[in-house]
């Protein structure tokens, strides 16, 4: 595709419960960030993959965040025990490593836990 | 009423001013500086950035200004337009930090009347 894509756009879902984000890169980015935006705030780095290397996790604000990659294509972030903390936009974004720091990001996806 | 976490500093201009956006940022190790711009329910679209060893640098309609001395930033819109009405972010990627890893601001909420 032309962008990043993300999906679903919108997930509502019951505290307690466990939700999966989706995202594809822009073909060719060899560099994979998600975000978190929290209403009327600015975004908060959670993790950044790379290649093969290890991926950076520090702004994962807790054990019950994680995120896996696929090679160099599609990532989801797994978000168990949902709390209503967690309620924000998703976002991801996609980079050519190493050239830019230009990110390009999806959409997001809005999750509103209840 | 007003929702916790709105509260983000407005800009309000006419069609056709110059709009101008401040940013302060904290790290004084930061070596490189991004302003984004994100409209509703869209992710952020990157507009112009720059580097620590520049105090301004222009794009097309827009100027980013950089005061190391007192770590201050700015966005000057020239000829605003309707279709600038968005949230604006800076973002700092601090010195040895990951490409990408960056550091956001609060944002700033320009309205542009016709």
């Amino acid at each position: 595709g032309a962008g990043v894509s993300q999906s679903p756009s919108n997930k509502v879902t019951e505290k307690g419960k466990d939700v999966e984000l989706r995202c594809d890169p822009i073909s060719g980015h060899t560099a994979l960030y998600w975000y978190r935006q929290r209403l009327g705030q600015g975004l908060e780095f959670l993790i950044y993959f790379q290649g093969n290397s290890a991926p950076d996790k520090s702004g994962l604000p807790s054990d019950r965040f994680s995120a896996e990659r696929t090679g160099e294509s599609v990532s989801t972030l797994t978000i168990q025990r949902t709390q209503q903390e967690d309620s924000a936009v998703y976002l991801c974004a996609s980079s050519l490593e190493g050239l830019t720091e230009k990110l390009f990001f999806g959409s997001g996806t809005q999750l509103s836990v209840l | 009423g007003e929702s916790v976490g709105l509260h983000l500093p407005t800009l309000s201009v006419q069609e056709g001013d110059n709009s101008i956006i401040n940013c302060a940022y904290s790290n004084s190790a930061s070596d490189y500086f991004i302003w984004y711009k994100q409209e509703s329910g869209k992710g952020p679209q990157f507009i112009i950035d720059i580097r620590s060893n520049m105090d301004k640098r222009q794009g097309q309609r827009v100027t980013v200004l950089l005061n190391k001395t007192v770590k201050h930033l700015s966005l000057q819109i020239a000829a605003t337009q309707p279709g600038d009405s968005a949230v604006y972010f800076c973002a700092e990627n601090p010195k040895g930090a990951s490409y990408g890893k960056l550091t956001f601001g609060q944002g700033t909420i320009l309205t542009v009347h016709p």
